[in-house]
């Protein structure tokens, strides 16, 4: 069964760097073709794709964003890293891990989601 | 990047067919077969109805079909139920950027 957990500050300050982890299990990371994505939701509005990391270590930024993201992966714990940074209210959002396999462009699993909320 | 083009909310019936319509470009839907759809429930993750266009992944109630023509894809639901009551969200491979989402479709079954 494949399962994908974000966890991370449920708040950060304006300015601040944000870190997220995604634990997963049931797959992975270094079967080809399956990748790890993180995407976002303002509250009440649609998905964001950010940013997404591929089993040989290739990492791709959604272009609007690319300054602020880094995306990691540490195979040996199963795990995805995103940090952002400057964080700002407008950042505020649900923000989810989610795999894809076999080279397909779409997102089989999705984690929970954790809300960030950015307030002084 | 601009978000693909979602109408705002579809309604109907129990019992009623429904269609979703997701509007791209060339450089996505149109350029691609690789449309997917998502429904969210309140307070849920998004889960994957439909990969490439109109593939049904497993588990999935062949009540959700999917269509392209052109640069919109489609989403139909067939014999509504209450349970189908959520957000829809289409998306698609775009060039450049990889990844694009639609706005969002609520439906609301009456």
């Amino acid at each position: 069964q494949v399962t994908l957990k974000e966890s991370g500050p449920a708040q950060v300050k304006p300015t601040q760097t944000l870190t997220l982890t995604c634990t997963f299990s049931g797959f992975s990371l270094n079967t080809h073709g399956t990748r790890v994505s993180w995407i976002r939701q303002p509250p009440g509005k649609a998905l964001e794709w950010l940013a997404r990391i591929d089993w040989d270590d290739d990492k791709f930024y959604n272009t609007s964003l690319k300054t602020r993201l880094t995306i990691s992966k540490d195979t040996s714990k199963n795990q995805v890293v995103l940090t952002m940074t400057n964080m700002d209210p407008v950042d505020t959002a649900t923000y989810y891990c989610a795999r894809s396999h076999n080279y397909e462009p779409l997102f089989d699993s999705w984690g929970q989601g954790t809300l960030v909320t950015v307030s002084s | 990047h601009s978000a693909l083009t979602q109408p705002a909310s579809v309604s109907g019936s129990p019992g009623q067919s429904i269609t979703i319509s997701c509007t791209g470009t060339s450089s996505d839907i149109g350029g691609y077969n690789y449309v997917s759809w998502y429904q969210q429930h309140p307070g849920r993750a998004p889960k994957l109805l439909i990969s490439e266009v109109s593939d049904r992944p497993s588990g999935v109630s062949n009540r959700f079909s999917g269509s392209k023509s052109g640069n919109t894809a489609s989403l139909t639901i067939s014999g509504l139920q209450a349970d189908d009551e959520a957000d829809y969200y289409c998306s698609s491979f775009r060039s450049g950027t990889l990844y694009v989402f639609g706005s969002g479709t609520t439906v609301n079954v009456l």
